[in-house]
Parts: C-alpha cells; structure tokens; sequence
C-alpha cells in the first residue's frame, strides 16, 4: 500500500494550493480517505474526510468554507483544494486511508498514512 | 463541541514498567475509539480502533479498553522503542477529533 501526497509548497496568505493523494496496492474505493494535519512542533488535527463514494463528506470548524475535499476513485486520488489561506494553515498535511467497514458516516481511524506534504503561508 | 483530552501530556518510565494513557471524550463516543503512535520525524502508526481491537501486527504489550467517554490505553512491559507522542482520535461521527497527545519517555 503507498499513498503519496504532492501539491505542497510555499503561498502567501490569501493564496491557493491543490493538494493529491495518489493511492496505489489498495482498493480505494473500498476506503474512506482523510486529510489530516500536522504543525510543526504541534499534534495532529483532523482537516476532512470523504466516504468511499463521496456520499458524506466532512470538516473540521477550521477550513469550512475554504477548504473542499474530492476524489476521483477511477484515478485512484484524493484532493484538497485550500483557498483562502492563512498562516495557521502551514502544517505537513497527510492523506491517511481508512477501511471502510470500520468507518462510521464517513469518519474511520486512519489505517494508511502517506509520508505528508508540507504546506507553508507566508508573507 | 465535544472535546478530546487525554493524561498525563507526558510521562518518563522504566524500562519494562507498565504504562497507561487515558483518553476521555466531553460526552460518548461508545467503542469508535483509535490510537496513534508517532515516533519523532515519522508518520503515525494505527495501534488499537474500536477501543480495544489491536491492529495487525502490533504487539501484545499494547491494550486498549474503555467505552463511553473513558478510555486508556496500556503499555505493558515498556520498550526502548515505545518512545513516542501516543494520541487518541473518535471517530463515532464527523468531526474526527484528536486528542492533545501523551509523549512517552525512557528514564
């Protein structure tokens, strides 16, 4: 199982990025995928979730409005698209998998974790 | 809002000591409880879903149990390599909250 997140980078607050997960050795579509963050020196803060057919989908209070999460289960990715971004937003960003048979309306304890992508808003 | 806390923030054992990690939810979760480790610098390792469900291939020496809002999550026989920040997450419905995380030491 390998998933590889990309799309990271540097932006000005303000600024948009679009973050992929693509997902290899898995059925994907047989997984609730989320996005889940990281700051530096900080704990883990679940960002987003998406079922397995994108029939629920989630966020956290923080990104509502300004964050979208999708999938595209023939390419095997995940996304997340993040506009308006600010300064508390940096953190590595990770695509973590959960089986869903073990999720819950699309909320499931991540079972597969990707290396993480590092997003940076900065002036 | 519910909330995830979790106690002690940090604790230094011996090893081979016995080591337990509480997690409580501002109100019930009923079993859709999971833990994380997280060694330094690496990605976070499932180790227990359902409250007390040990992942494939984790070993023995963790526990999990608790329902509700109370929970714990034990390490018997502490390790050299248990050295990690271990966090709760419920996930009994959106939002996927975690806790603050407990750091594990060796003394």
């Amino acid at each position: 199982v390998q998933l590889v997140e990309s799309g990271g980078g540097l932006v000005k607050p303000g600024g948009s990025l679009r973050l992929s997960c693509a997902a290899s050795g898995l059925t994907f579509n047989d997984y609730t995928m989320n996005w889940v963050r990281q700051a530096p020196g900080k704990g883990l803060e679940w960002v987003s979730s998406i079922s397995s057919r994108s029939s629920f989908i989630h966020y956290a209070d923080s990104v509502r409005g300004r964050f979208t999460i999708s999938r595209d289960n023939a390419r095997t990715s995940l996304y997340l698209q993040m506009n308006s971004l600010t300064v508390d937003d940096s953190a590595i960003y990770y695509c973590a998998g959960s089986v869903s048979r073990l999720s819950v309306l699309g909320v499931g304890p991540g079972l597969e974790w990707g290396q993480g992508t590092l997003v940076t808003v900065s002036s | 809002d519910i909330q995830m806390t979790q106690s002690p923030s940090s604790l230094s054992a011996s090893v081979g000591d016995r080591v337990t990690i509480t997690c409580r939810a501002s109100q019930s979760i009923s079993t859709y409880l999971a833990w994380y480790q997280q060694k330094p610098g690496k990605v976070p390792k499932l180790l227990i879903y359902l409250a007390s469900t040990l992942q494939s291939g984790v070993p023995s020496r963790f526990s999990g149990s608790g329902s509700g809002t109370d929970f714990a999550l034990t390490i018997t026989n502490l390790q050299p390599e248990d050295v990690a920040t271990y966090y709760c997450q419920k996930y009994d419905r959106a939002p996927g909250l975690f806790g603050p995380g407990t750091r594990v030491d060796i003394k």
